[in-house]
């Protein structure tokens, strides 16, 4: 079955440091790729999303690239900010094993930001 | 355009009580999705449904869980004889049908079940 991989956190960074956050994905057809963001106390909001490889999805400075060959859509930002402060999900919709979109999330990663 | 609804946002109940979740998806969208978060946890999918219609259930316990999603109204996520174990946010999310795919999924604020 689809399943998604991602770092353990916590990860913990000062502002304005660089950020990844690895996330691999195992998938039966051709998924499409989310990240979600959950802050404290609050539903997911997605983040970005890439639809087919080679794809970059981006948002509020955050980046991640659709890598085929690596089964891989790592997270990335160049300088965070402690309002960044949150948990990342990485996520797959794979059309071609459900009728709808149902998303495999994978554990989270909470980053935290200090000053 | 109001984002999706869930009501309540916190839910207490005791063991063996019946929970009622409720969840009204974006304007235009009729795709709902329920998920359960357990504590730490990612999270994980439950059921699928359209309007009057269970598409995908096979996230969902065996006994004691049921969805529906009526002609008229929010889609209800339903608990019966509750357990401590049921203890978790449950997010609802929806989408609406882009040619013959189902477009991205966007996340109510979830509903905090505790059962004491």
């Amino acid at each position: 079955g689809d399943s998604v991989t991602q770092m353990e956190g916590p990860v913990t960074l000062s502002e304005e440091a660089f950020l990844t956050i690895n996330c691999t994905y195992t998938a039966t057809g051709y998924p499409s790729l989310f990240w979600y963001v959950q802050y404290p106390g609050e539903g997911l909001q997605l983040l970005l999303k890439a639809t087919k490889a080679d794809d970059k999805g981006s948002n509020k400075g955050f980046e991640a690239t659709y890598r085929k060959e690596t089964t891989s859509f790592h997270l990335e930002k160049g300088s965070v900010q402690v309002s960044d402060s949150a948990v990342y999900f990485c996520a797959l919709s794979d059309s071609g094993n459900n009728a709808g979109n149902m998303l495999t999330f994978g554990g989270g990663t909470r980053l935290m930001v200090k000053p | 355009n109001a984002g999706v609804m869930q009501n309540p946002r916190h839910l207490v109940r005791r063991r063996g009580q019946e929970a009622r979740l409720r969840c009204s998806p974006m304007k235009g969208h009729s795709h709902v999705y329920w998920y359960r978060q357990l504590p730490e946890e990612g999270l994980k999918f439950m059921v699928y449904l359209q309007k009057e219609n269970i598409i995908d259930e096979s996230g969902m316990p065996k006994e004691r869980f049921s969805a529906e999603f009526p002609k008229e109204g929010p889609s209800i996520l339903r608990i019966q004889q509750v357990v401590r174990g049921d203890s978790a946010a449950y997010f609802c999310a929806s989408s609406q049908l882009v040619g013959s795919r189902t477009d991205t999924q966007y996340f109510g604020p979830g509903t905090r079940l505790t059962v004491l």
